[in-house]
């Protein structure tokens, strides 16, 4: 298997504009969850889904982020509008069930300038 | 207080070192615990389950207090690919069943 896939690698966009990042999970995992990364907050959890089902967006920033699963195999997570605050490692990963043991991709570098 | 505590290193050990790290979490609810490995700008991996008696996997052992809510990983015979970000995952338990991850100690394993 490919692994969870993400895009784009890296994303360089200016205050204002979306971003749509991109996430598909591992073939037959039920779980998908969304994660932040920075150096001060290290690893923070935003949303996840389960069975396409978000289950838990306690950790969405706010009304700019929202995220959906329109389908076991892809999933996106839009900013809008993005602020330089936003500037961050975004990482997608999914779980066979339980979310226990989950597989992340490689990530999406985002910088707002 | 942090969900889970970590001391951030960096921890610099020459190849061939035993090193420990530690950490604590704050849900006493909290049933099941991970370690994950993550190196420079890549994602994280899971390293290894943390079980209630201990366990072991080759050069890795991790450990489980609960009455201390605190859980250690020894790494023995450092070798320099071990050099990486670890974090500490406890499953947050009741009402938050999620991984909450911990910043990360960072190991550097000189030659």
């Amino acid at each position: 298997d490919a692994g969870v896939i993400q895009s784009p690698r890296h994303e360089v966009t200016e205050m204002g504009q979306e971003v749509t990042l991109r996430c598909k999970p591992i073939s037959g995992h039920n779980s998908l969850f969304w994660y932040r990364q920075t150096m001060m907050r290290g690893l923070e959890l935003l949303i996840y889904f389960n069975n396409n089902v978000p289950i838990d967006d306690s950790g969405m920033p706010e009304d700019r982020f929202s995220a959906k699963m329109p389908n076991a195999s892809f999933s996106t997570l839009k900013i809008q509008p993005s602020e330089p605050r936003d500037s961050a490692v975004y990482f997608c990963a999914s779980s066979p069930g339980g979310g226990n043991i989950q597989y992340f991709g490689a990530g999406t570098r985002l910088s707002v300038l | 207080r942090k969900e889970v505590e970590q001391d951030p290193g960096p921890f610099n050990v020459p190849e061939g070192a035993t090193v420990a790290f530690n950490c604590t979490y704050s849900n006493s609810a909290s049933q099941s615990f991970f370690w994950y490995r993550q190196d420079c700008r890549k994602e994280p991996k899971l390293l290894m389950s943390v079980y209630s008696s201990g366990n072991e996997d080759g050069r890795f052992t991790a450990q489980l207090n609960r009455a201390s809510q605190y859980i250690s990983l020894l790494i023995r015979d450092s070798k320099l690919s071990d050099s990486a970000t670890y974090l500490c995952v406890p499953r947050g338990g009741g009402a938050t069943n999620k991984l909450i991850f911990g910043t990360g100690t960072l190991l550097a394993v000189q030659p």
